[in-house]
C-alpha cells in the first residue's frame, strides 16, 4: 500500500518570502500522479499543482513549484513570493497511475500542513 | 467557486437521527467522491462513483449509505451515527475516474456533528 508523509505539521513564512513545504511517499510502483492540494480556512480543498512521475520536468503554476525526487520518493512544494492569501493547510496526495482490473481512483493523502503568512 | 456545492454546510445530529448530505456539481464531470476529513488524519475516500455507478466502497460502515441518481448529484444518507463519525464530510468530482482528466475538484464540505 502506498503512504504519503508529511512530518511537518506547521510552518510559518513572511510575506513576500520563500518556503518549502515538505512530502515523501513510499510506493513500489514506477508510474503515479502526485498532488499538492490547498485548503484554506473556507475549507474549500483547491489544486494547487500535478506532477506525472514518468516526466523529468518539476510541475510549475506560477508561483509554485515542485522539487520532485523520484528516487528519493520526495515532493517538495515551493511558494515563492509568499502572500497572505497563500495561508492554508497544504495536503500532498498520490495515486497509482496503474490501472487495475476495474478503475483505480483512490488519492492517498498525508496529513496535511499548515502554513501560516505574517505581515 | 469551483463549481461544486455541498448543503448543509454545518449539520449536528443525535445518534438516533436520519439526515442526508447533498453534493451538486456544476462542471460537467461523470465520476463523484465523498471524502472523509477527521482532525490530525488524514483524508479518507469513502466512495466513488463513476457514471452513477458505484466503483469503490472503502469498507465504509453501512450506517453510511451513498446515492447517485445522475452524473451531477451525490447524497450521503446518514442513520444511526457514532460520535466518532463527527467531521468534515467532503464532496469531489472529476471528468473521469482514470485518465489524463481525472484531476478532482472539491466542495467546501459539510461539517458534521454526532452527539
Amino acid at each position: 500500500a502506498q503512504t504519503v508523509t508529511q512530518s511537518q505539521p506547521e510552518m510559518s513564512v513572511q510575506e513576500a518570502e520563500t518556503v518549502t513545504l515538505s512530502c515523501t511517499y513510499d510506493t513500489s510502483e514506477s508510474d503515479y500522479y502526485l498532488f499538492w492540494y490547498k485548503q484554506p480556512p473556507s475549507r474549500q480543498m483547491i489544486l494547487v499543482i500535478r506532477q506525472e512521475a514518468y516526466k523529468q520536468q518539476n510541475a510549475t503554476e506560477n508561483r509554485f513549484s515542485v522539487n520532485f525526487q523520484k528516487a528519493a520518493k520526495s515532493f517538495s512544494l515551493k511558494i515563492s513570493d509568499s502572500q497572505l492569501g497563500d495561508a492554508a493547510m497544504y495536503f500532498c496526495a498520490y495515486r497509482s497511475a496503474v490501472l487495475p482490473t476495474g478503475a483505480n481512483s483512490k488519492l492517498t493523502f498525508g496529513k496535511g500542513i499548515t502554513l501560516s503568512v505574517r505581515p | 467557486e469551483t463549481g461544486v456545492t455541498q448543503t448543509p454546510r454545518h449539520l449536528v445530529m443525535g445518534m438516533t437521527n436520519k439526515k442526508s448530505l447533498k453534493c451538486e456539481q456544476h462542471l460537467g464531470h461523470n465520476a463523484m467522491y465523498w471524502y472523509k476529513q477527521s482532525a490530525k488524519k488524514p483524508l479518507e475516500l469513502m466512495f466513488v462513483y463513476n457514471f452513477k455507478e458505484q466503483t469503490e466502497n472503502n469498507s465504509v460502515p453501512s450506517r453510511f449509505s451513498p446515492e447517485c441518481p445522475n452524473s451531477s448529484h451525490l447524497f450521503l444518507h446518514l442513520h444511526t451515527l457514532q460520535p466518532e463519525d463527527s467531521a468534515l464530510y467532503l464532496c469531489a468530482s472529476s471528468q473521469e475516474v482514470w485518465g489524463s482528466t481525472d484531476t478532482q475538484y472539491f466542495g467546501p464540505g459539510t461539517r458534521l456533528t454526532v452527539l
